[in-house]
């Protein structure tokens, strides 16, 4: 089952900023934060991770809470392109061959308004 | 674009038949992961493939099996297709570090319509 709770849909207006919530109570010490989006008709893809510090790169921001119970995916500036359904993972390190699985909620599905 | 492709991108079957949905994985990674995704929900993950071995499943019967090839390109199979099987079937391909956590790589996905 899912371990993070996510809104099921926000709405948003092209240029402008986006923040999407992800909370995660029961995280563990050694879970990361993933996030990963799926645009229309395509896979999901990764966005960004992070364990406990703030991380940016060119997709996001992650903004990750002092106590990590909760998480906060940032668009800077939206646009039309980012339409797509967010999804907020947990995952464990990886201690043994092979991947962890991801365990996918229903994600929040953002709109973008132009 | 990921370098993950799958094939074919649409299928259509009838109940009772059964399907092999291929998966080439990007260059260099050794796991490919399986994922079906009905529509309106989140991917639920099948079965992971790591260095041609099953290593790890989820809530699927033994209906659903797989296979890895040497250059690591993955098969799902799905023996007597019921209605339900209908959906969105994903493969994600990754190199896993050890004490790492890695970046799974979906490909587009075979829409599989089960009549």
């Amino acid at each position: 089952d899912a371990k993070t709770t996510q809104p099921n849909s926000m709405e948003s207006n092209e240029e402008e900023p986006v923040h999407l919530p992800c909370n995660h109570s029961t995280i563990s010490g050694t879970d990361y934060i993933h996030w990963y989006r799926q645009l229309p008709s395509q896979g999901p893809e990764y966005v960004i991770h992070g364990l406990t510090s703030n991380v940016n790169n060119r997709m996001a921001s992650l903004a990750i809470a002092e106590d990590r119970k909760s998480s906060t995916l940032i668009l800077h500036r939206a646009t039309l392109r980012d339409a797509a359904v967010y999804y907020c993972i947990l995952r464990d390190v990886v201690s043994q061959g092979g991947s962890e699985k991801l365990v996918f909620g229903k994600g929040t599905k953002l709109t973008v308004n132009p | 674009e990921t370098g993950v492709t799958q094939s074919p991108t649409h299928l259509i079957k009838t109940r009772g038949q059964q399907v092999t949905l291929r998966c080439s994985s990007q260059s260099g990674h050794n796991t490919v992961s399986w994922y079906q995704q009905a529509l309106g929900q989140g991917p639920q993950f099948i079965f992971q493939y790591y260095r041609e071995e099953e290593n790890g499943r989820g809530n699927f019967p033994p209906r659903f099996s797989g296979l890895q090839f040497p250059n690591y390109s993955s098969e799902l199979n799905v023996n007597a297709l019921e209605l339900d099987d209908s959906a969105l079937y994903l493969c994600a391909s990754s190199k896993p570090g050890q004490g790492t956590t890695d970046t799974q790589y979906f490909g587009p996905g075979t829409r599989l319509t089960v009549l």
